[in-house]
């Protein structure tokens, strides 16, 4: 079946970039989505990236696809303390019936 | 984004009652409305997917019978926990996708239940 994974941690210095790793195995996989979810939230969309893109670049967000490998990247310039959160890494396929595939996050925390 | 809303972000109820969570669309429609659980720690669990004026599907090992949805219009969805018991105690997440095969899909601030 469908899946996607995600290291569990990540630790940053603060100002340093942060970069999340991902990989899926679904072939068909159409959206690509990076979820943030602060303590006690819901997730909050951060970006996305359609299969047939390489790269999209959002402000400090830069995500990077390389389809071929089922990888796929987020990396947040400069991070800051806001940034400590929970990072989803999600999937799923164009049609209308496509269920959204999450990974189990990646915690990211921030040194001084 | 578009913003989806639930409605109680807390509730504690005592064992063997039910608990009703709402989920609404503010900003837009959504004819597709999907509720997941949240067990601490861990990634979000799909439990069945809501489309207004049909029934839910359900996961697998997700019971219709303790989980009651309902879609009764294009900005809410309902979830009923029945007979709700400890185990019952998640962190419970609606979503809201824009439109049938729209790529964006926006979630609620979720609902803690805990149940004692």
């Amino acid at each position: 079946g469908e899946d996607v994974e995600q290291s569990l941690f990540l630790s940053v210095r603060e100002g340093d970039s942060s970069v999340i790793n991902c990989t899926y195995t679904d072939s068909s996989s159409t959206y690509l989505y990076w979820y943030k979810q602060e303590p006690g939230a819901g997730l909050q969309l951060l970006t996305y990236i359609f299969s047939n893109m390489d790269m999209k670049q959002d402000q400090r967000l830069t995500v990077l696809l390389n389809k071929k490998d089922k990888h796929l990247s987020l990396r947040i310039a400069d991070t800051q303390t806001g940034d400590s959160a929970i990072y989803f890494c999600a999937e799923r396929g164009y049609s209308s019936a496509s269920k959204i595939i999450f990974g189990s996050g990646t915690r990211l925390s921030i040194r001084p | 984004g578009a913003v989806v809303s639930q409605h109680p972000s807390r509730v504690i109820c005592k064992s063997g009652t039910s608990v009703k969570i709402e989920c609404r669309s503010l900003d837009f429609q959504a004819t597709t409305m999907f509720w997941y659980r949240q067990f601490p720690k861990q990634s979000l669990m799909l439990m069945a997917t809501s489309n207004e004026g049909s029934k839910a599907t359900y996961e697998q090992g997700v019971e219709k019978d303790k989980f009651l949805i309902n879609h009764a219009s294009l900005t809410l969805s309902t979830l009923t926990v029945t007979s709700a018991h400890p185990e019952d105690s998640s962190f419970y997440i609606c979503s809201a996708r824009l439109g049938g095969a729209s790529k964006e899909q926006f979630f609620g601030p979720g609902t803690r239940l805990t149940v004692l």
